[in-house]
């Protein structure tokens, strides 16, 4: 079966700019999560929807915002992007609710470069 | 923040080589993944251990769980170029994970 598909890989925006990135997540999976990949910071979590209802957050700011859609689609969205935005931004998909350790399959993720 | 400590940070290491990476926190987890990340790829899952004292293997990698369950190991027996990766620790279940700082193995023929 397909894996999870994030689009699009790679991504260059201005300081300033807004971005929207996009997952959809292996079939039948109702969980999706959002994490951010940086060299300093290492892997955050960001958010996490179930249900297009967010169930978890990060500590990220209110510039970093996602949603998901009815046929478990998410996507996330970085207004005001800064420099240090800059990062692979990756998405996981599982099939249990919030709380299940059910396994987390990750996407391949969209390099965001801000400059 | 409960941080999960990788060490060390880098290893670069001959093929036929045996290397161990560690998994150390100062608070007590309910379970603990191993993750390996290969470049221009996302984490895949490599094992899962829940029971303090619990060993697993997989082919030429062994995983073990802490007593106290605060800390874990993960040993691999003659490396391999195909080894080569970021090896990271996760706590916390299903979509929520928080990783370690992570280990970057580089094998070499």
């Amino acid at each position: 079966k397909a894996g999870v598909t994030q689009t699009p890989r790679y991504l260059i925006k201005t300081r300033g700019q807004q971005v929207t990135l996009s997952c959809s997540p292996i079939s039948g999976h109702r969980s999706v999560s959002w994490y951010q990949q940086t060299p300093g910071q290492g892997l955050q979590f960001l958010f996490e929807y179930f249900s297009e209802t967010q169930r978890n957050k990060g500590n990220f700011p209110g510039r970093f915002s996602g949603r998901q859609f009815s046929n478990s689609r998410s996507e996330m969205n970085v207004s005001t992007l800064e420099l240090g935005d800059s990062a692979l931004y990756l998405c996981a998909s599982s099939l249990g609710a919030p709380g299940m350790n059910t396994e987390a399959f990750f996407g391949q993720g969209t390099r965001l470069t801000v400059v | 923040t409960q941080l999960l400590e990788q060490s060390p940070q880098f290893l670069s290491i001959q093929e036929g080589e045996n290397l161990t990476v560690y998994c150390n926190s100062s608070s007590v987890f309910s379970s603990l993944q191993w993750y390996r990340q290969e470049p221009g790829e996302g984490p895949v899952l490599l094992v899962t251990v829940v029971t303090g004292g619990e060993v697993k293997k997989l082919k030429r990698l062994t995983f073990q769980f802490g007593d106290a369950r605060k800390d874990s190991s993960l040993h691999i027996t003659a490396a391999q170029p195909g080894d080569t990766g970021l090896y990271l620790c996760a706590r916390g279940g299903g979509n929520k994970l928080t990783f370690g700082t992570g280990t970057q193995l580089k094998v070499e023929l």
